[in-house]
């Protein structure tokens, strides 16, 4: 099973600032991670695939980049309706397996 | 526009069964795979079940292997998870994913329905 670390576990920011949240494989999924937006009571979102391609209707200040065992989503300027938990998922192989998520949180 | 709309959650008690639905619309159904994710109170996502389009290619994450059966009724635009032998852990909300087009990751989610194993 390839395990799936997202840091930070929390993230305080305020919004217009830059966000970097990381993700890290524990063997290469080569460019097969997803990341997710989740809010409360909501389904999560789909962002970004592929590692760097994002998903339709999502606003370009999400980006992601990364490849085989290292990943990065970036938000450009942090918006109002940002702060949520962000998990990456791994697409690579059997089982499918997220990370334990980042919360963005505003400072 | 996509739906996925989950139901037949509630509070069993530990080796009980309970068997949920998600019921999908606005896409072809018969195309599409489909998985079933989870997330335990206070904790992230944990894939649980995928199934493809038809009976050729069905996963199960270790942890369910043997206690769930993930099943799908095309013609009903309907996917199910049985799930047997139901523990503490595997209170969660339970959430319907659709495989989307190219690989397998998510392009939409139902909102989840909750489940409670407890005494």
């Amino acid at each position: 099973e390839k395990v799936m670390t997202q840091s930070p576990a929390t993230l305080s920011a305020s919004p217009g600032e830059r966000t970097t949240l990381s993700c890290r494989a524990s063997q290469s999924v080569s460019s097969y991670v997803a990341w997710y937006q989740h809010k409360p009571g909501q389904g999560p979102r789909l962002l970004i695939y592929a590692a760097s391609s994002r998903a339709t209707g999502v606003p370009a200040r999400f980006s992601g980049s990364g490849s085989g065992t290292e990943f990065t989503l970036t938000i450009s300027s942090l918006q109002s309706e940002d702060f949520a938990v962000y998990y990456c998922q791994q697409y690579n192989s059997w089982p499918l397996t997220f990370g334990q998520g980042t919360k963005v949180e505003i400072k | 526009e996509v739906q996925l709309l989950e139901s037949g959650g509630g509070l069993v008690q530990p080796g009980e069964s309970l068997r949920l639905t998600c019921e999908a619309s606005g896409f072809a159904f018969s195309n599409f795979a489909l998985s079933w994710v989870r997330q335990a109170p206070g904790k992230g996502l944990e894939w649980v079940a995928a199934h493809s389009p038809s009976v050729l290619s069905i996963h199960y994450a270790d942890s369910v292997k043997g206690r769930f059966t993930v099943s799908r009724d095309n013609s009903k635009n309907t996917l199910f998870l049985q799930m047997n032998s139901l523990r503490a852990e595997d209170t969660a909300v339970y959430y319907c994913a659709k495989r989307s087009p190219v690989e397998e990751f998510f392009d939409y989610w139902g909102q989840g329905i909750l489940v409670t194993v407890s005494t």
